[in-house]
């Protein structure tokens, strides 16, 4: 198991430039998350998915979009990005609340800059 | 906005003491996870404990829970250099089938031979 996989590790864009960050896990999980994390701020969430077919906005939505495009894979998309992004993102994955799983397993990270 | 503060923001010990990380949160909660993370790296889930439980023990890891004071602390007893790492509290609030979880600001632990 892979568990969750993010590509790229790292990206360089210019302000205006549009990107999507890609993720998959390979836990047979019904969510996924995507989260920022900046220095000194913890992480936030940006989207989730509760399960396949569903999206929706965490706390610092504004300025991306999501698509869960199958059961494994969540990505995340930047129309038009701006310094402010400039952050590590992770992406996480978590089993059914049925069976009682809490936990989320997270990506490696994928370390953005803009410039 | 953050749900949890955790204090003290770096910690410096020598291997063998105890490490002891607080985090203080706001609202009601199912659970209150720990995270590790090590530098560069992704998060990697240490312990939950259940909003009716005080204490929970794993390995060398003990966390209390004070629903309230809406608190919380992690030990890490007799630490190693591997130990060295920052740690999060993270609050979890359930919403029908999604489970999202709040994180603090965390402490930098580092440990020292």
């Amino acid at each position: 198991n892979a568990g969750v996989t993010q590509t790229p590790k790292f990206q360089v864009l210019k302000t205006g430039q549009s990107m999507t960050l890609q993720c998959a896990q390979d836990m047979n999980h019904n969510s996924m998350y995507w989260y920022r994390q900046d220095p000194g701020m913890g992480l936030r969430l940006i989207y989730y998915s509760a399960s396949e077919g569903t999206t929706d906005k965490g706390e610092v939505p504004n300025g991306y979009n999501v698509s869960r495009l199958n059961k494994r894979e969540f990505s995340l998309r930047l129309e038009s990005a701006a310094p402010s992004q400039t952050s590590v993102y992770f992406c996480a994955s978590r089993g059914s609340m049925l069976r009682g799983s809490d936990t989320q397993y997270f990506g490696p990270g994928t370390r953005l800059t803009v410039l | 906005s953050q749900q949890g503060e955790e204090d003290p923001q770096a910690l410096s010990i020598q291997e063998g003491e105890n490490a002891t990380m607080n985090c203080s949160y706001k609202t009601s909660i199912n659970n209150l996870q720990w995270y590790r993370q090590n530098s560069g790296r992704g998060l990697v889930h240490l312990i939950l404990i259940r909003s009716n439980e005080r204490e929970k023990h794993s390995g060398r890891l003990r966390v209390t829970l004070d629903t309230s004071k809406k608190s919380s602390s992690l030990l890490i007893t007799a630490s190693r250099a591997a130990d060295t790492a920052s740690y999060f509290c993270a609050t979890v609030v359930n919403t029908g089938t999604a489970s999202k979880l709040t994180f603090g600001t965390g402490t930098r632990l580092q440990v020292t031979l």
